[in-house]
């Protein structure tokens, strides 16, 4: 059966530092992945996606995540971490034979201290 | 442009009531997806059309739940007699194509008291 992995609960990070939040995937066909953020009271936001080619896709507001097939991984990164990306972050998979509709991990709060 | 619109954005109902909640995708978009996500949580799949067809209603939870979308526009999902435990945040998305990214409105905050 399908699933996503986000094996930290939190993630604590300095400002300026780079930060990295973990996601891990199994599905029984290609991955479609993706990386939503929730900032508190608001709704999901985009902000990226892997569908097919370039293993490393950049996205909205500096973020980045490369896709390893041979640990089936899509991890989130930011070289420099600003308070403002506080927030709770899901990654999803859906995949090519399967349902279209998004499988979420259980989310990471990232917290960046100033 | 406009995003994903639902209404109400808050609704408390008594047990056994019959609740409906609306989703307004964005203009071309043709999938609609409904999910229902619990406080700090990831949201979890109900259903999902592709304009006006319901492709996928193996996540309803149970057959008090159903949803349309007639037109392949604006779509609905009811809950019949509600329970306590279908207090939740209900979320709608929508997106251009099947492999497109989905934008999600700001959801339905659902209490049954």
């Amino acid at each position: 059966a399908q699933s996503v992995a986000q094996p930290e609960d939190q993630v604590n990070v300095a400002e300026g530092n780079p930060l990295t939040v973990k996601c891990t995937y199994s599905v029984s066909g290609n991955p479609y992945l993706f990386w939503y953020v929730q900032y508190p009271n608001r709704g999901l936001q985009f902000l990226l996606k892997y569908i097919t080619g370039d293993n490393l896709v950049k996205g909205s507001y500096g973020f980045e995540a490369e896709f390893n097939k041979s640990q089936t991984s899509f991890h989130l990164k930011k070289p420099s971490a600003l308070v403002s990306d506080s927030a709770l972050y899901f990654c999803a998979v859906s995949w090519d034979t399967g349902r279209r509709a998004l499988t979420f991990g259980s989310g990471t709060r990232l917290q960046v201290q100033p | 442009g406009a995003g994903v619109s639902q209404s109400p954005r808050y609704k408390v109902t008594k047990r056994g009531q019959d609740v409906a909640l609306r989703c307004d995708p964005i203009s071309g978009h043709v999938s609609l997806y409904w999910y229902r996500q619990a406080l700090g949580q990831g949201p979890e799949f109900l259903t999902y059309f592709n304009y006006e067809a319901q492709q996928d209603k193996s996540g309803l939870p149970n057959d008090r739940f159903s949803a349309e979308r007639p037109e392949g526009s604006i779509s609905t999902l009811t809950i019949q007699r509600t329970e306590q435990r279908d207090s939740a945040m209900y979320r709608c998305a929508s997106s251009y194509g099947l492999y497109n990214e989905q934008f999600f409105g700001p959801g339905t905050r659902l209490t049954v008291l």
